[in-house]
């Protein structure tokens, strides 16, 4: 069965600092993975998307996740960030059925602070 | 450029009362329609999707309906309110693509 799992719920870091958000899969078929952020009492807006070719895929905003197969992850990172990057990121694998198909992670609230 | 709009923005509304949520999509043509529903700090529960005018499938059995009654309009509904239906109601919209493209959301306290 297919799944998303987000080890982390809450991850606090300072201003300026990098940041590696995790992220783990579990697909039988080829995954095609998305990271979406929340801002509060927002929608989601899609951070970055990854079908195929190089494992690593360059978002909005700075961001950029690296694929791996033989780990099953998809790991979101940051070089530097920002107090403005405080939200929930959810890991999203979409798979089609007769219809598109969204697993959710859990999210991982981020907050950073000054 | 798409703009996908949800009205009302906030609804409170008491038990056993009846809802609607609506939700519409500007600039796309015959788009992949989908209902989501998230619990306060939670994550996302697929409800509802629909590929065409008049044609709706549900994921998940919450006690709501939803109908397309135009192309671009996609309508969440139900007769009578639970406690459990509280939480925030996003629309979706995709292409043939696997991406989706979320509405800005619409929260929902039942009292």
């Amino acid at each position: 069965a297919q799944s998303v799992t987000q080890p982390d719920a809450r991850v606090t870091v300072s201003e300026g600092a990098s940041l590696q958000l995790r992220c783990k899969y579990s697909y039988s078929g080829t995954p095609y993975l998305f990271w979406y952020v929340q801002y509060p009492r927002q929608g989601l807006q899609l951070l970055l998307k990854y079908y195929s070719g190089d494992p690593v895929v360059q978002g909005v905003n700075g961001f950029e996740a690296e694929f791996s197969k033989s780990n099953s992850s998809f790991h979101l990172r940051k070089a530097s960030v920002h107090w403005s990057d405080s939200a929930v990121y959810f890991c999203v694998l979409s798979a089609w059925s007769n219809y598109n198909v969204l697993y959710f992670g859990s999210g991982t609230k981020l907050t950073v602070e000054p | 450029a798409q703009t996908i709009h949800q009205w009302p923005v906030a609804e409170i509304k008491a038990v056993g009362s009846p809802l609607s949520l609506g939700c519409t999509i500007k600039g796309k043509s015959s788009p992949n329609l989908y209902w989501y529903w998230q619990a306060t700090g939670g994550t996302l529960q697929q409800l509802f999707y629909s590929i065409t005018v008049g044609q709706v499938e549900s994921v998940v059995q919450l006690n709501l309906s939803a109908s397309r009654p135009k192309d671009d309009q996609f309508i969440l509904s139900t007769e009578k309110l639970l406690l459990s239906h509280s939480g925030f109601y996003l629309c979706a919209w995709s292409l043939v693509s696997y991406e989706q493209y979320f509405g800005p959301g619409t929260r929902l306290t039942v009292l």
